[in-house]
């Protein structure tokens, strides 16, 4: 199963753009990355996903690298609700494809 | 609403003695999955189903059986439980296996003792 690498975590002030980045080094070309996020005590929930152009929607926005190995969730406006755990995933149609495999994510802190 | 619930939220259990979580869509989904989530090991992926009667194994599904007799239904069992399964249990749903969001449940503690 292609992998994702993220940092363990990061730091950010109150209002100021957050540039999350994920490695997917192993993407293949049928790859949908996906980003989610958990706030403490909840499951996870949808941010945004893409295949090959950047995505924006009223929540954050996904650049993705031209070569597809990497990609970065961009909050426009980091606000103290948005700390949470962000998870980049790949969903595969290809052998497993219904294996849904989660790293560790990065935990974001957001410093009023 | 669109929602997936899970049932029960809470459960005290001791070894070796059967129980069920039940997991809910509303939304029509056929892909519905099963994630336990431990402290430093992140969401792994127990079992997960494309469609009626259609199941696989994820990454740990060790020690977990499921099934898929409804679209909207996919119960977790632990025939036996064991200690190592005190765990934080989520259920999810989505559209499709691929590009379709994921719809996580609210999530069952589970503490075996």
């Amino acid at each position: 199963d292609a992998k994702t690498t993220q940092p363990n975590s990061m730091e950010s002030n109150e209002e100021e753009p957050v540039h999350l980045p994920c490695n997917h080094s192993t993407i293949s070309g049928t790859d949908y990355i996906h980003w989610y996020r958990q706030l403490p005590s909840q499951g996870p929930e949808y941010v945004i996903h893409g295949l090959t152009s950047n995505v924006n929607n009223r929540m954050a926005s996904l650049a993705i690298a031209e070569d597809r190995k990497s990609s970065t969730l961009i909050l426009h406006r980091a606000t103290l609700r948005d700390a949470a755990v962000y998870y980049c995933i790949l969903r595969s149609i290809n052998t497993n494809a219904g294996k849904s495999t989660f790293g560790d994510g990065t935990t974001l802190t957001v410093k009023p | 609403e669109a929602q997936v619930t899970q049932n029960p939220r809470y459960l005290i259990t001791v070894t070796g003695k059967k129980l069920t979580v039940t997991c809910s869509q509303n939304m029509n989904h056929e892909y519905m999955s099963w994630y336990r989530q431990d402290p430093g090991l992140g969401l792994r992926q127990i079992y997960y189903s494309m469609n009626v009667e259609v199941t696989d194994k994820g990454d740990v599904p060790e020690g977990y059986k499921v099934s898929r007799k409804e679209k909207r239904n996919f119960p977790l069992i632990l025939e036996s439980p064991s200690p190592n399964q005190t765990s934080l249990y989520f259920c999810a749903s989505s559209l499709d296996r691929v590009k379709e969001t994921q719809y996580f449940g609210p999530g069952t503690r589970l503490l075996v003792l």
